[in-house]
């Protein structure tokens, strides 16, 4: 049974660049939820999908953005990278209660 | 939002060492979930627990949800212990269901 998976596992990019992060989800989850974390940090809630729609969001700003597809997996687009985007994004499924969290793709914008 | 704050920080130990960890909690919650970040960045799950408590190995975790904290005990440690150790909930009800809040984690150091 294959967990969370995520795609590229790192990424640099320069400053006003857009990025585009890949995650499927386990097998049998279909809720997504995507975190961003900085160095020295805990991870950040970004936004969580449902039946591909955005059901929550945090305190992030429009350049973040996200989409999900009817196999579940889902995408986290960044337009108009700052420096302060590099971090681990970490992508999490469940089906419940209990998420379950993939490798992470560490960014770094240059 | 939920406020999740861990104790303590930072933990030096020799190895066969026991710890404890902890985690408290500023509103009530309808789970919470401890993690091991490895040096990679991957998150672990080590425990689902939103009461009561559970064993797994050399780990086990309590969690009195009236009192709003959590304890991690870590028993005989290992150098694979090392690493960051953090706990997550969701605020109970509201629309923040599913949403994790984290705390800033425990930097565990086990040496030989």
């Amino acid at each position: 049974d294959a967990g969370v998976t995520q795609s590229p596992t790192h990424l640099i990019k320069t400053r006003g660049q857009q990025v585009t992060l890949r995650c499927s989800p386990k097998s049998g989850h279909d809720t997504v939820s995507w975190y961003q974390q900085a160095l020295g940090q805990g991870p950040q809630f970004i936004f969580q999908y449902y039946e591909e729609e955005e059901r929550q969001r945090g305190n992030f700003p429009d350049r973040f953005s996200g989409h999900q597809f009817p196999n579940y997996s889902s995408e986290l687009n960044v337009n108009a990278l700052l420096l302060g985007d590099s971090a681990l994004y970490l992508c999490a499924s469940s089906r419940a209660n209990e998420q379950f969290f993939g490798p992470g793709t560490r960014l770094t914008v240059l | 939002g939920i406020q999740v704050e861990q104790s303590p920080p930072d933990l030096i130990l020799q190895e066969g060492a026991n710890s404890t960890l902890r985690c408290n909690f500023s509103d009530s919650v309808n789970n919470l979930q401890w993690f091991h970040q490895n040096p990679w960045g991957q998150l672990i799950n080590l425990f689902y627990i939103p009461s009561g408590t559970k064993q797994n190995g050399r780990l086990s975790a309590t969690t009195v949800a009236t009192e709003r904290y959590s304890l991690l005990y870590i028993s005989s440690s290992q150098t694979t212990d090392s690493g960051v150790y953090f706990c997550a909930a969701p605020r109970r009800g509201g629309t923040s269901y599913g949403k994790l809040t984290f705390g800033q984690g425990t930097i565990l150091t086990v040496h030989p």
